[in-house]
């Protein structure tokens, strides 16, 4: 089944204690991207990954790292999480082929920064 | 990048059909129009996609307008399930296939 997986789905933790969210697809998709939700602001994007080794800033990306080592994985890392980066985050994966391909997304991430 | 213009909410009435705008007045040629919708306490999911003709799936149909600067989401019956946020993107197909994420049109649908 194709899929994006999130890990965690739930983490609550204190400020500037190091933490990753990992994000893993099974499609062979070029193409990830990291989201954050917040309540009335949409779908923000905070870092996006064309292919291996290639990243680019999204809107919101101050606070946060990604790397993009292998095809399949995306992890989102907070290095010193701060109480503002309280959110819930999506991770997303497309093809970039030309049959323009529709995103898929993985179920979520809610994270609490005490 | 282009941008998308959408209301922020709609009502709907069960089993009525439903038409969502979306207003892309910057839309480039090789800009495609997405659609995807997210329903409470999940991930978006894609719904439809288009570049100019009209387009129809199992879920909703899309209408372009010829100048490509406006489309409409259509769901033809809607049901209570269909509430959720319906967001319209612009995006290309290929290499410079980045989709940004608006706030969307929360949809209401009443009984």
């Amino acid at each position: 089944e194709a899929q994006v997986t999130q890990n965690p789905r739930y983490l609550i933790t204190v400020t500037g204690k190091k933490l990753t969210v990992t994000c893993s697809q099974n499609m062979n998709h070029e193409y990830m991207s990291w989201y954050r939700q917040d309540p009335g602001l949409g779908l923000r994007q905070i870092y996006y990954s064309m292919n291996v080794e290639v990243t680019d800033k999204g809107d919101v990306p101050e606070g946060y790292k990604v790397s993009r080592k292998e095809k399949r994985n995306f992890p989102l890392i907070l290095e010193s999480p701060s109480p503002n980066q309280t959110s819930l985050y999506f991770c997303a994966s497309r093809g970039l082929d030309r049959r323009n391909q529709p995103q898929h997304f993985g179920d979520g991430t809610r994270l609490s920064i005490l | 990048d282009a941008k998308t213009t959408q209301p922020n909410s709609m009502e709907s009435n069960e089993e009525e059909p439903v038409h969502l705008p979306c207003n892309h007045s910057t839309i480039s040629g090789t800009d495609y129009i997405h659609w995807y919708r997210q329903l409470p306490s999940q991930g978006p999911e894609y719904v439809i996609h288009g570049l100019t003709s009209n387009v129809n799936n199992r879920m909703a149909s899309l209408a372009i307008a010829e100048d490509r600067k406006s489309s409409t989401l259509i769901l033809h019956r809607a049901t209570l399930r269909d509430a959720a946020v319906y967001y319209c993107i612009l995006g290309k197909a290929g290499s410079q296939g980045n989709l940004i994420f608006g706030k969307g049109t929360k949809l209401s649908v009443k009984p």
